[in-house]
């Protein structure tokens, strides 16, 4: 079993619409998650990070992580075409940076 | 705006050619890491350095060698360059403890080896 798993799409949604997406981890060491978007041909930026279990909102996103699960979620309301892109899900233990783990990402389209 | 630049961008290279790409960060971060990006594999672990002179390997380091003696200059050199090395590398900063692990990419520098 892969340490994090992340469903790859592609997604298709229309504009306006929620989107869901998911990861689950095995390693219940990890105790921060983060989200990255990436566009096309661009390096993936942070876009949420949460300490441990709970919410976080930022805006038309809001992260979720159920660690008695192994779950995490990124969830993005009133999704816009300018929302298109690939999102990774990244996790970590306590420690360094060097131990972060990325999902594979999945790409997401939003149909104006 | 992470303050990180990676050159060259693009590149196309011969097999058996060493190929050095560079990372270039303004903010005087620590740590420092290239990660490469393949379809069906994601982002992985190259080579990463947390101080001038102080380097480690990642999860995927033969083939690979790395330089830091500065702490604005990462360097990653392809001795020999493979067919096996193309791929998209991205350079990545760590910010300062209290952003909880969190790292920022730069833009990426695309090689091609033929």
């Amino acid at each position: 079993q892969k340490e994090v798993e992340q469903d790859p799409g592609p997604l298709s949604v229309p504009e306006g619409a929620i989107v869901s997406l998911n990861c689950t981890y095995s390693n219940s060491a990890f105790q921060y998650f983060m989200w990255y978007r990436q566009y096309s041909r661009k390096g993936p930026e942070l876009l949420m990070y949460t300490y441990s279990s709970g919410n976080k909102e930022d805006g038309r996103f809001t992260a979720q992580v159920d660690k008695s699960s192994k779950y995490i979620s990124l969830f993005i309301r009133d999704s816009q075409p300018s929302d298109s892109a690939t999102y990774l899900c990244a996790m970590t233990p306590q420690g360094g940076s060097e131990k972060l783990v990325f999902g594979k990402g999945t790409k997401l389209t939003v149909n104006p | 705006d992470a303050g990180i630049t990676q050159s060259p961008r693009h590149k196309v290279t011969e097999t058996g050619t060493p190929v050095t790409l560079r990372c270039h960060q303004t903010e005087n971060h620590r740590y420092m890491y290239w990660y490469r990006q393949d379809p069906g594999h994601g982002l992985r672990l190259i080579h990463y350095s947390y101080g001038v002179k102080d380097t480690d390997k990642g999860e995927v380091s033969d083939g690979y060698s790395v330089s830091r003696s500065k702490t604005e200059d990462f360097l990653l050199t392809l001795e020999s360059a493979t067919s096996s090395q193309t791929s998209v590398y991205f350079c990545a900063i760590s910010k300062p403890p209290g952003s909880g692990n969190t790292i920022y990419f730069g833009e990426g520098s695309w090689l091609t080896v033929v």
